[in-house]
């Protein structure tokens, strides 16, 4: 069956520093896919997305691109802030209709 | 415009107690996640709506969960009776089907203990 796999937390970060979470898939389709961050206290909120193979998501200065020959999705950002502290989930779904399948998330903690 | 929005946010009460759990869509959208979240098994579909009908119930636990959605505003997830093991946060999201890839839209949740 379908699933996703994200690297184990918590990640601890310096700000300022470059950030990789990785993310692979196994798909038996042409899933979508997702990440979501949540917040302390909050939901989970749609950080990026990508629809096909090579689309390249982004938002808020975090990238990830759709890789299909590595089934991989990985999160990156260049230079992180405290302010992206929070859990981010990878997702894959077929559509709208369907469940979306989470990865276990990865908590991210950035210091000042 | 609204997001999803879940009411209580926060529910105490005591084990054998009914809880009831509150949730409106964004209007238009015309299907409702039900999701819990726990420290141990992370976010998992208890059940989810198209138009109103139940889809995939099962994620559900077990009988004492149940949930409704008696029309496109407003659906509810019941515990009757609730134990100490049902403390979770519980989402509501939901999304539309106009295009493929619309992600799911997730309230802010409502966090539940059971004493």
């Amino acid at each position: 069956g379908d699933s996703v796999t994200q690297m184990e937390g918590p990640v601890t970060l310096s700000e300022e520093a470059f950030l990789t979470i990785n993310c692979t898939y196994t798909a038996t389709g042409y899933p979508s896919l997702f990440w979501y961050v949540q917040y302390p206290g909050e939901g989970l909120q749609l950080l990026l997305k990508a629809t096909k193979a090579d689309d390249k998501g982004s938002n808020k200065g975090f990238e990830a691109t759709y890789r299909k020959e590595t089934t991989s999705f990985h999160l990156e950002k260049g230079s992180v802030q405290v302010s992206d502290s929070a859990v981010y989930f990878c997702a894959l779904t077929y559509s709208s209709a369907s469940k979306i399948i989470f990865g276990s998330g990865t908590r991210l903690s950035i210091r000042p | 415009d609204a997001g999803v929005i879940q009411s209580p946010r926060h529910e105490v009460t005591e084990m054998g107690q009914e809880v009831t759990l509150r949730c409106k869509p964004i209007s238009g959208h015309d299907y409702l996640f039900w999701y819990r979240q726990t420290m141990m098994r992370g976010l998992e579909l208890l059940i989810y709506f198209n138009n109103n009908v139940p889809i995939d119930d099962s994620g559900m636990p077990e009988d004492r969960f149940s949930a409704k959605m008696p029309n496109a505003s407003f659906s509810t997830l019941k515990i009757q009776p609730s134990e100490p093991r049902d403390s979770a946060v519980y989402f509501c999201a939901s999304s539309s089907n106009r295009d493929r890839g619309q992600p799911q839209h997730f309230g802010d949740g409502t966090r539940l203990s059971i004493l």
